[in-house]
């Protein structure tokens, strides 16, 4: 298993131009989300996705779309990349919640992150 | 909304025992999670409690009250390699995650 997947690991984009940074797991896992990092804030949820087709924002979700056709992908697209954006973006999957198996499954997988640089 | 709060650093001497608080405020409680990040890298998981009482990993325990919105991470036998930030984490009852800020840990000689 490649856990979970993530390219660029690196970019540097300037302001107004868009990209979609990649991720994708290999574990079937149902859950997936995208965080991103800054210095004195933690990770801040910006989307989810509960399964195949289902969306949902975070915290922090304006100047991101993002998609899920299949439960391997789960793309992240700046729409028009602002120097605020600059941070490191980090994917993550787990299992949803399943009744009856709460203590069984819940941790989440993260990948090894995209560091964006937005001049 | 959701609220997580930890100390932003602690210093510990090898060999010693470290314990790192964290409390919460959430919408519903699906579970407690603590992670551990190196400089430069992802997190890796290390523990999760979603009843009240202790889970021991090797080295490290965590401890959870959910009546008192209440966890701590425990560190025995400290290693220079422990020198890394902890995470808090809470997952709501909508199944979402939220984090704390971390917890920076610098371990000396």
């Amino acid at each position: 298993n490649a856990g979970v997947t993530q390219t660029p690991k690196f970019q540097v984009l300037k302001t107004g131009q868009s990209m979609t940074l990649q991720c994708a797991q290999d574990m079937n896992h149902e859950y997936m989300s995208w965080y991103r990092q800054d210095p004195g804030m933690g990770l801040r949820l910006i989307h989810y996705s509960v399964g195949a087709g289902i969306t949902d924002q975070g915290e922090v979700p304006n100047g991101y779309n993002v998609s899920r056709s299949t439960t391997e992908d789960f793309p992240l697209r700046l729409l028009s990349a602002a120097p605020s954006q600059t941070s490191v973006y980090f994917c993550a999957s787990s299992y949803s919640r399943t009744p009856g198996m709460e203590r069984a499954l819940g941790e989440q997988f993260f990948g090894p992150g995209t560091r964006l640089t937005v001049l | 909304g959701q609220n997580i709060d930890q100390p932003t650093e602690m210093t510990a001497t090898e060999g010693a025992i470290v314990q790192i608080n964290c409390t919460y405020q959430t919408s519903g409680f699906n579970g407690l999670f603590w992670y551990q990040q190196h400089a430069g890298e992802a997190p890796t998981f290390l523990s999760y409690n979603v009843l009240d009482g202790l889970e021991e990993k090797g080295r490290f325990s965590s401890f959870l009250s959910r009546s008192k919105g209440y966890s701590y991470l425990l560190l025995k036998e400290l290693q220079m390699k422990d020198s890394a930030s902890y995470l808090c984490a809470v997952r709501d009852g909508g199944g979402q995650f939220y984090f704390g800020t971390g917890t920076s840990l610098t371990v000396i000689p």
